[in-house]
C-alpha cells in the first residue's frame, strides 16, 4: 500500500534549525511535497522534489532520496511564527494521480 | 487574486440530509482534489479530478460523491450524511506535470453531522 510516516511533533528554539523527516511507500512515486498549516488555516505550499537532491527556498530547504525512500524539511533560523503543522505528502501515479499525506509534524518554537 | 473558494464555511445539519459543499478555483488548473482532515490522520484524499468529466477515488470515496463538468468547479456531495463525516473539508487545485507540484487550497469547511 502506500504511506508516509513523519514525527509527530519536534520542538525546537528560537533562531535553531530543525529537521522533520519523511519516510514515504509508494509504488508510484511521482514527487515530495511540503506543506505548512498554521491553527485554523489551510495547508499552504512550500517546496516540492522531483529529483534526488536539496531544493532551496529562503529559510526552508528540502531533501530527497528515492533509493532511500526519504526526504527531509529544513527549516533555518526559526522564527515564533514557524510554530505550526508540517506535511509531507506524494503524488502516485499507480491507476491514477492520488495524492498521500503524512500525519502531520506539530513544530513548537520556543523563545 | 488567484484563488480556491468554498462554500459554505461551516455547516451543522443532521443525518440524512442531503448536501453540497462547492468549490471554485480561478487558475485555470487542471488538477482539483477533495480532502478531509481528522485529528492525528492528516489530509485524507476524498476524491480527485485530473480534469473536465474525469474524476477518482482517493483513499476515501465512501459516502461522497463529485462531479467535473466545469474546469473551474468541482462540487463535494454527501447525499446521505452521517455522524462519522464530521470533519473539517478541504478542496485543493493545481497543474498537472508542470515539474513543480504546488496545490492551492480553499480556506475548509467545518462539518458537523449530528
Amino acid at each position: 500500500g502506500q504511506s508516509l510516516e513523519q514525527p509527530s511533533e519536534v520542538t525546537a528554539v528560537e533562531g535553531a534549525i530543525v529537521q522533520i523527516n519523511c519516510t514515504y511507500q509508494t509504488s508510484g512515486f511521482y514527487g515530495l511535497s511540503w506543506y505548512q498549516q498554521h491553527d485554523g488555516g489551510a495547508p499552504t505550499f512550500l517546496s516540492y522534489n522531483a529529483l534526488d537532491g536539496l531544493e532551496e527556498t529562503g529559510r526552508f530547504s528540502s531533501f530527497l532520496s528515492r533509493s532511500d525512500s526519504y526526504g527531509y524539511l529544513l527549516l533555518q533560523e526559526l522564527q515564533m511564527k514557524d510554530s505550526a503543522s508540517y506535511f509531507c505528502a506524494v503524488r502516485d501515479r499507480t491507476g491514477g494521480f492520488k495524492t498521500i499525506f503524512g500525519a502531520g509534524t506539530r513544530l513548537f518554537v520556543k523563545a | 487574486e488567484a484563488q480556491v473558494t468554498q462554500n459554505p464555511r461551516y455547516l451543522i445539519t443532521v443525518t440524512g440530509k442531503k448536501l453540497t459543499v462547492t468549490c471554485s478555483q480561478n487558475m485555470n488548473h487542471e488538477y482539483m482534489s477533495w480532502y478531509r482532515q481528522d485529528p492525528g490522520l492528516g489530509l485524507r484524499q476524498i476524491y480527485y479530478s485530473m480534469n473536465v468529466e474525469v474524476t477518482d477515488k482517493g483513499d476515501v470515496p465512501e459516502g461522497y460523491k463529485v462531479s467535473r463538468k466545469e474546469k473551474r468547479n468541482f462540487p463535494l456531495i454527501l447525499e446521505s450524511p452521517s455522524p462519522n463525516q464530521t470533519s473539517l473539508y478541504f478542496c485543493a487545485s493545481s497543474y498537472v506535470g508542470r515539474g513543480r507540484d504546488e496545490q492551492y487550497f480553499g480556506p475548509g469547511t467545518r462539518l458537523t453531522v449530528t
